[in-house]
């Protein structure tokens, strides 16, 4: 029944060490976005793919990349993590711009 | 820019109506939403609004829009102890892909 699955739910990385966070969905949606929350405050967002279109929000760090292999599945990858870099990563999806977006349960990032 | 304002705290006794107040300054919002979000967990989508209605119901769950305060707000009918969790209040602007979240009110519901 999971709409949204994001993989895995937490994860542990080491200052500097790449990691790549997951997420999938099984609603056939061409949107595809993923947010940072830091604790206490609002998701925001780092950027989203329209069908294979990226897009990328003006202040989002060059140390985050995406990936969008098909229409299912998204990546986010973090070059370098620093300990700023802690925090939830919430992937969503929506059947257009402008719709209703729907959200995975979240993965949450420790950068030791 | 856009900026969405909530209070940071509400309490209220089980069975009581809570109201969660939500302003924000983009007049071009098209869309607003209101999501919940458990502890540890990512949003759920509770309800939204299109910019052109006053108000919009959906069974314990009550939205008023005033487009000219540019305010908006969730009631929730006889609030349970499940209810307890953040809510937050995001808008759209037409045509973009963007939400805006506010900065959240955590709701707590006391027995």
């Amino acid at each position: 029944d999971a709409m949204v699955i994001q993989n895995p739910r937490y994860q542990v990385t080491q200052f500097g060490k790449p990691v790549t966070l997951s997420c999938s969905q099984t609603l056939n949606h061409n949107v595809m976005y993923w947010y940072q929350q830091k604790s206490s405050q609002a998701p925001k967002l780092l950027f989203h793919y329209y069908d294979k279109d990226f897009n990328n929000e003006a202040d989002t760090p060059d140390n985050f990349q995406s990936r969008r292999p098909n229409t299912s599945f998204c990546f986010l990858d973090i070059r370098s993590p620093g300990l700023g870099d802690a925090a939830m990563y919430l992937c969503a999806t929506s059947s257009g711009r402008a719709f209703e977006q729907y959200f995975g349960p979240g993965t949450r990032l420790t950068v030791t | 820019g856009e900026d969405v304002e909530q209070s940071l705290f509400l309490s209220v006794r089980e069975g009581d109506s809570s109201v969660i107040n939500c302003t924000y300054t983009d007049s071009s919002s098209t869309y607003l939403y209101w999501y919940k979000q458990e502890p540890g967990a990512g949003l759920q989508l509770l309800t939204y609004i299109f910019s052109n209605m006053d108000m919009k119901q959906d069974q314990r769950l009550t939205v008023l829009l005033n487009k000219k305060d540019k305010h908006l707000s969730l009631r929730i009918a006889d609030t349970q102890t499940g209810d307890s969790a953040i809510y937050f209040c995001a808008e759209i602007e037409g045509g973009g892909n963007k939400l805006t979240f506010g900065t959240g009110t955590q709701l707590k519901v006391e027995l």
